[in-house]
């Protein structure tokens, strides 16, 4: 198994202003990925962040607007930029031998004002 | 394309009676399927994850799940309902190749006494 801390576990911002959030892993891991969950909403995949490259965007969700690094293989940060309160959602990050096994950290929850 | 159904978004019981959620999935692979259970501003817990191999899926707290292909689905059943058990339970479905996982729109599981 694998444990995973984030940071912060919620905060609240102003709108305009940007909040890095980070994952550390206990142990190495290939992929990091980065998931949003709106409220009352389900799970969903924002990025993929591989170590050494860019990371990989799904549908809907830019690079501008969600910077993630990937520095090296237990840890990750995602930023969400220019904050409106449409993202005010909790941000998970998950890492795994997908499909097999997948592992989420407790979240970040995110107020934006 | 693959996605999920979670065809219940609520399901009352009264406690120590069946528990059925219902998940219907859609994939052109061979898919690796999960039930996810979210406790109250708690993180993501696996219940159960069905790979290949037996169709019938013993998981945590007494949870069990079966695999049609089918019918392409793939329901969450628990013979006798504790309060415990209320939460949000999300059906989560990959394949192999794709690292990433595609989550159901949830079913919020409330027990009542």
């Amino acid at each position: 198994s694998a444990v995973i801390s984030q940071k912060p576990s919620r905060d609240i911002c102003q709108r305009g202003t940007s909040l890095t959030i980070q994952c550390q892993v206990d142990s190495q891991v290939t992929m990091m990925f980065w998931y949003r969950q709106q409220p009352g909403q389900s799970l969903t995949l924002i990025a993929t962040a591989n170590q050494g490259s860019e990371a990989t965007y799904e549908s809907g969700f830019v690079i501008d607007k969600f910077p993630i690094s990937r520095p090296n293989l237990t840890f990750s940060t995602l930023t969400v930029s220019n904050m409106s309160p449409e993202d005010s959602s909790i941000y998970l990050c998950s890492v795994g031998r997908v499909p097999t096994e997948a592992f989420f950290g407790q979240g970040t929850r995110l107020t934006v004002v | 394309a693959q996605s999920v159904t979670q065809l219940d978004s609520h399901v009352s019981v009264s406690e120590g009676t069946p528990v059925l959620l219902r998940c219907n999935y859609s994939s052109s692979y061979s898919p690796s399927l999960f039930w996810y259970v979210q406790h109250p501003n708690k993180g993501l817990q696996l219940l159960l994850k069905y790979t290949s191999a037996a169709t019938l899926v013993k998981g945590i707290n007494g949870f069990e799940a079966e695999f049609k292909k089918s019918e392409t689905s793939f329901h969450l059943t628990k013979p006798s309902a504790h309060m415990s058990d209320a939460a949000e339970y999300f059906c989560v479905v990959t394949f192999t190749g794709r690292r990433a996982l595609t989550f159901g729109s949830g079913t919020r599981l409330q027990v009542q006494p």
